[in-house]
């Protein structure tokens, strides 16, 4: 069962305006959660994360969002830069396991 | 540093035969994990290690076999090759798997095709 989703394989965004990449779990027990940002090619990279404590974090352009009541979390990129063209995975994970869950992955596309 | 390291970056073996992959990392970080990415399931954990000498199943162990004789390394097996295995997979690492914090940092991955 996969218990982190991401439902949208891609999105396509100009150069400029916000990406907004959404994610969702199903696990009450997962309490951290992170972004990882991949290219063609290389290992995924550590872009962002969230403790359950807290409803956003902010890194320079990225933002992450979460909504536990509705187990949802998002990823705004503002403003959204070509180099941004990525995969981007949502991970989860719960206190004191291991087990980190990826998402399916969205792919972002950046047009100038 | 060279962060992690993973060998081979390519490989295509035939059913039935065996094969290892390396997994370096020189940040001496006492966790390591082992995934396979298939197109539309994400990063599935396949085994990990919680420091030298130790090792425990994930996600999708079956087929698998893992070693940490040393810190720095970490070895994923396949006894006998099957093309369900056929994936990109990708070490990672992590100075622990706490509460609170647990970026991984991964490497390049290798693309192992079987027939």
């Amino acid at each position: 069962d996969q218990q982190v989703k991401q439902n949208s394989p891609s999105l396509s965004v100009q150069e400029g305006r916000i990406s907004i990449l959404n994610c969702d779990y199903t696990n009450s027990m997962f309490d951290y959660f992170l972004w990882y940002k991949k290219y063609p090619a290389e290992g995924p990279t550590f872009l962002i994360s969230i403790s359950s404590i807290k409803d956003k974090n902010e890194d320079g352009r990225f933002t992450v969002f979460l909504n536990k009541s509705a187990k949802h979390l998002s990823l705004h990129i503002v403003p959204s830069q070509p180099g941004d063209s990525a995969v981007y995975f949502c991970a989860a994970s719960a206190k004191n396991n291991n087990d980190m869950r990826f998402g399916a992955g969205t792919r972002l596309t950046v047009k100038p | 540093n060279a962060g992690v390291t993973q060998t081979p970056k390519f490989r295509v073996l035939k059913t039935g035969q065996s094969m290892t992959l390396l997994c370096a990392q020189d940040m001496n970080h006492e966790y390591m994990y082992w995934y396979r990415q298939d197109p539309g399931m994400g990063l599935r954990l396949i085994h990990y290690s919680v420091g030298e000498g130790t090792t425990a199943k994930g996600e999708v162990p079956d087929g698998y076999n893992v070693s940490r004789l040393k810190k720095q390394n970490f070895l994923l097996g396949l006894e006998s090759a099957a093309p369900s295995q056929t994936s990109v997979y990708f070490c990672a690492s992590s100075y622990w798997a706490s509460a609170t914090y647990n970026e991984q940092f991964f490497g390049p991955g290798t693309r192992l095709t079987v027939l």
